[in-house]
């Protein structure tokens, strides 16, 4: 089974970083996901990790540590609209489906 | 290309009534899931289908839950003999098939049950 854990909120100033983490125990493992939803929104897609390493992309980067069942995303420059909450997921090994963690809401302050 | 198609979006049932929730997945996607997502919680995976066969409902409950990708048209997620509990957020997430791509979801369907 899979077993994620993540932050429930945080809360930062517009232009900071902030850093969400996320821990993992599974039975096995084939890639981390992160994903943004907005309330009342579908998640969209926003990083994926299979090997360690950091991941940028623009203003968001994601990293991951599969010995330590670790990742974290990063997001610079913060801006109101990155106000949401991002969920992270893992993939089982031969496996299609994503498990969840419960999501971490990110309040971005003027 | 459109995205994954969900509707209703919006659905009020009745205690005992019946609630059908269509997914149509991105074109070229051949596997569907369904999750439910309740106030303050994470996406709790459902049902992982792909054309005319359901691959793993570990998620779904075994009872008034029911799911279908039939080879023409869309992904049915059933619910029968609705119950309050029922009230959540289903979203619908396609992939094409192979394992290192990310699933797109769906607007949901936010089923009230009154």
């Amino acid at each position: 089974g899979q077993n994620i854990d993540q932050p429930t909120e945080m809360t930062a100033t517009e232009g900071a970083i902030v850093q969400i983490n996320c821990t993992y125990q599974t039975s096995g493992f084939n890639g981390l996901f992160w994903y943004q939803q907005h309330a009342g929104e579908a998640p969209t897609f926003l990083s994926y990790n299979v090997l360690d390493g950091l991941e940028e992309k623009g203003r968001f980067s994601s990293f991951l540590s599969r010995s330590k069942g670790y990742s974290y995303l990063l997001l610079k420059e913060l801006q109101m609209k990155d106000s949401a909450s991002y969920l992270c997921a893992v993939r089982p090994p031969g496996d299609y489906k994503l498990s969840f963690g419960a999501g971490t809401t990110v309040t971005v302050r003027a | 290309n459109a995205g994954v198609m969900q509707n209703p979006r919006h659905l009020v049932r009745r205690r005992g009534q019946e609630a059908r929730l269509r997914c149509s997945p991105m074109k070229g996607h051949s596997h569907v899931y369904w999750y439910r997502q309740l106030p303050e919680e994470g996406l709790k995976f459902m049902v992982y289908l792909q054309k005319e066969n359901i691959i793993d409902e570990s998620g779904m409950p075994k009872e008034r839950f029911s799911a279908e990708f039939p080879k023409e048209g869309p992904s049915i997620l059933r619910i029968q003999q609705v119950v309050r509990g029922d009230s959540a957020a289903y979203f619908c997430a396609s992939s094409p098939g192979t394992l290192n791509t990310e699933a797109f979801f769906g607007q949901g369907t936010r089923l009230t049950v009154v």
